[in-house]
């Protein structure tokens, strides 16, 4: 089973500043088999990224993901009001399980 | 469009039984592996199950293995998950997502609560 750990736990960043968000895997995952959702409360999650690094339709450049092994990033540059969120990575590689969750709030 | 609607939600006591349906539409469902997720209040998502285009392969949390059937109808377009023994810890919203790996399409969501 892998598991997936986030940092930090809640994150806290003006609009306008950049925000990176960390995810560890308990054994390496294949960057082909990485996601990262939004979720907003109330909302099921969304999915930005798959694969590492490819963002999903819709998902705006500002939204970054990179990383390989067990060490993955989300990137969310120059932050506007609708990014403050809960954000959840997720592997694909064996079974299918998502870590713990980022807080993202307004400072 | 590609839609998921789940229902069949509810109160039901301890060790009581539910079954939850998802309708899918909008996309080739018979095409996609599907999985159930669920979000207890307050926290995280958690994979629970998930079944292959044809039925013939299902997997599971080890929370929910003995206890929730994961299956499917291709000419209803329709998953189903059918819990039983239910316990306080399994109290969570239940979302059906199209599983390509990733998921890129969520239903909205169905609550089930377990208390006496």
């Amino acid at each position: 089973e892998i598991v997936l750990t986030q940092s930090p736990g809640t994150l806290s960043l003006s609009p306008g500043e950049r925000a990176t968000l960390s995810c560890r895997a308990s054994q390496s995952v294949s960057s082909t088999y990485l996601a990262w959702y939004q979720q907003k409360p109330g909302q099921a999650p969304r999915l930005l990224i798959y694969g590492s690094s490819n963002r999903a339709t819709g998902i705006p450049d500002r939204f970054g993901g990179s990383g390989s092994g067990t060490d993955f990033n989300l990137t969310i540059n120059r932050l506007e009001p609708e990014d403050f969120a809960v954000y959840y990575c997720q592997q694909y590689v064996t079974s299918r399980s998502f870590g713990p969750g980022t807080k993202l709030e307004i400072k | 469009e590609v839609q998921l609607v789940e229902s069949g939600g509810g109160l039901v006591q301890p060790g009581g039984s539910l079954r939850l349906s998802c309708a899918a539409s909008g996309f080739t469902f018979s095409s996609y592996w599907m999985s159930w997720v669920r979000q207890a209040p307050g926290k995280g998502l958690e994979w629970v199950a998930n079944i292959k285009q044809d039925g013939s392969e299902k997997y599971y949390v080890d929370s929910v293995k003995g206890r929730f059937t994961i299956s499917r109808d291709n000419a209803k377009n329709s998953l189903q998950l059918q819990m039983n023994s239910l316990r306080a810890e399994d109290t969570a919203v239940y979302y059906c997502a199209r599983d390509s790996g990733r998921y890129n399409y969520w239903g909205q969501g169905t609550l089930v609560t377990v208390s006496s």
